[in-house]
């Protein structure tokens, strides 16, 4: 069965250096998320992106966080300078061609990002 | 504004205990509502959903049904097992956003044998 996969699944970061996390979306999808969750809360929604382009973003994906989709397969999410506050689980979502309500989010494993 | 409520945790139940997990929801329109389960250490895992009225989603011996005159998708199972403790998501994929979940706190659920 495919299924969203994420790399690294551990990242460990100094305050203000740059990460990358990865994520491999189903192949057929067209719709692409990341959500955090910081350990122990709720999951919060950082950004969806669809066509090339990011649809939707919180309050909490502001300047220093960016996404991006570089070769067809992987969707990255960029932190530039991160804070310790960053520190949290960062799960990849993605769904299906038809971009309906009844289609399912299908999540990755997670990364989880330690700031020190 | 949309929104999730779930009953607090931690639950715990004796091995073989009913189980009922309460979710409420706030939305315009009719959300496909869902369920999603986070074993310790691992990711988030579909576990049942459903996109209407009185739609009934299971999987794994949990259900919920799709309750639009109570807002309610309540999470029961009829006979726990110390395997399915986890953090158990409610969430909500309200019509007018541009399809992002909407998450409930979480419940933790411990199963005692």
């Amino acid at each position: 069965e495919p299924e969203v996969t994420q790399t690294p699944s551990h990242q460990v970061t100094q305050m203000g250096q740059e990460v990358i996390l990865r994520c491999v979306p189903i192949s057929n999808h067209l719709y692409f998320y990341w959500y955090r969750q910081i350990l122990g809360q709720k999951v919060e929604f950082l950004v969806s992106f669809y066509n090339n382009e990011i649809s939707e973003k919180s309050e909490i994906f502001d300047d220093q966080f960016s996404v991006e989709r570089p070769d067809g397969s992987n969707f990255t999410l960029k932190i530039r300078s991160t804070k310790l506050e960053d520190s949290a689980m960062y799960f990849c979502a993605s769904r299906g061609t038809s971009g309906g309500s009844t289609d399912t989010q299908y999540f990755g494993p997670g990364t989880r990002l330690t700031v020190l | 504004g949309n929104s999730v409520t779930q009953m607090e945790g931690p639950v715990t139940l004796s091995e073989e205990a009913f189980l009922t997990i309460n979710c409420t929801y706030t939305a315009t329109g009719y959300p496909s509502l869902f369920w999603y389960v986070q074993y310790p250490g691992e990711g988030l895992q579909l576990l049942l959903k459903a996109t209407k009225a009185d739609d009934k989603g299971s999987n794994k011996g949990f259900e919920a049904t799709y309750r639009k005159e109570t807002t309610s998708f309540h999470l029961e199972k009829g006979s726990v097992q110390v395997s399915d403790s986890a953090v158990y998501f409610c969430a909500a994929d309200p019509m007018d956003s541009n399809y992002q979940l909407i998450w409930g706190a979480g419940t933790k659920l411990i199963i005692k044998p």
